[in-house]
């Protein structure tokens, strides 16, 4: 069974800290994995696209890592900020259909305090 | 910041009363989806839209109905709206070509059914 499952849940940390975010997933075959942020009440805004042969991708502050050996993936976020906080989602696209069928994590929560 | 609107962003209804959630996008994308995701669960697809005059199912099954008569309008209705239809309504749409494909997200329709 396809699946996205991500870690922790939820995540608080002190502004200015950095943190850590994992994804592991089944799907196959696979296409390309994304991680998108998602604020309280709105929708996801992609923050990284990753095919198979790439195995880190940044946008500023976020450092997203692929190993497509072992089907995991991480969000590094640097120096973190009080606008940081939000649903961090991952989601992992097939090459299945030709729709490419997106599967979709539940997400974790961050926190950032000041 | 993605040119992709839905109205209402929030709706309060009684049970039984005809809706129709509105989704427009100004990007003349091809592809248009319809997610539905409760708190703190992954983005299920329930409609999407290859272009004009086509529709089709996602992996949810869903009581709602879509249209697609324009490419930058992808309305969702459901005729009788009952409390298990409460969630998070959000709309998306992608370019038809390029891989990996990126999806933009409008901002959401949380729904209440009473």
């Amino acid at each position: 069974k396809n699946q996205v499952e991500q870690s922790p849940q939820s995540l608080i940390i002190l502004e200015g800290k950095n943190c850590t975010l994992q994804c592991n997933y089944t799907v196959s075959p696979f296409s390309n994995l994304r991680w998108y942020k998602q604020d309280t009440g709105r929708g996801p805004v992609s923050l990284t696209i990753m095919t198979f042969s790439e195995n880190t991708k940044s946008n500023g502050r976020y450092t997203a890592t692929l190993d497509a050996d072992t089907k995991q993936s991480s969000l590094h976020i640097t120096a973190s900020q009080l606008s940081d906080s939000a649903s961090y989602i991952c989601v992992v696209s097939d090459r299945g259909s030709t729709l490419g069928r997106l599967y979709f994590g539940r997400g974790t929560q961050l926190t950032v305090w000041p | 910041e993605a040119d992709i609107y839905q109205t209402p962003r929030y709706l309060v209804i009684g049970t039984g009363k005809k809706i129709t959630l509105e989704c427009s996008q100004t990007m003349g994308h091809d592809k248009m989806y319809w997610y539905q995701q409760d708190p703190g669960m992954e983005l299920h697809l329930i409609h999407y839209s290859y272009g004009v005059n086509s529709t089709e199912k996602g992996d949810l099954s869903s009581e709602s109905t879509v249209s697609r008569i324009r490419t930058e309008h992808f309305p969702l209705t459901l005729e009788s709206a009952r409390p298990s239809h409460t969630s998070q309504y959000l709309c998306a749409s992608s370019k038809q070509q390029g891989d990996p494909y990126e999806q933009y997200f409008g901002p959401g329709t949380r729904l209440t059914v009473t």
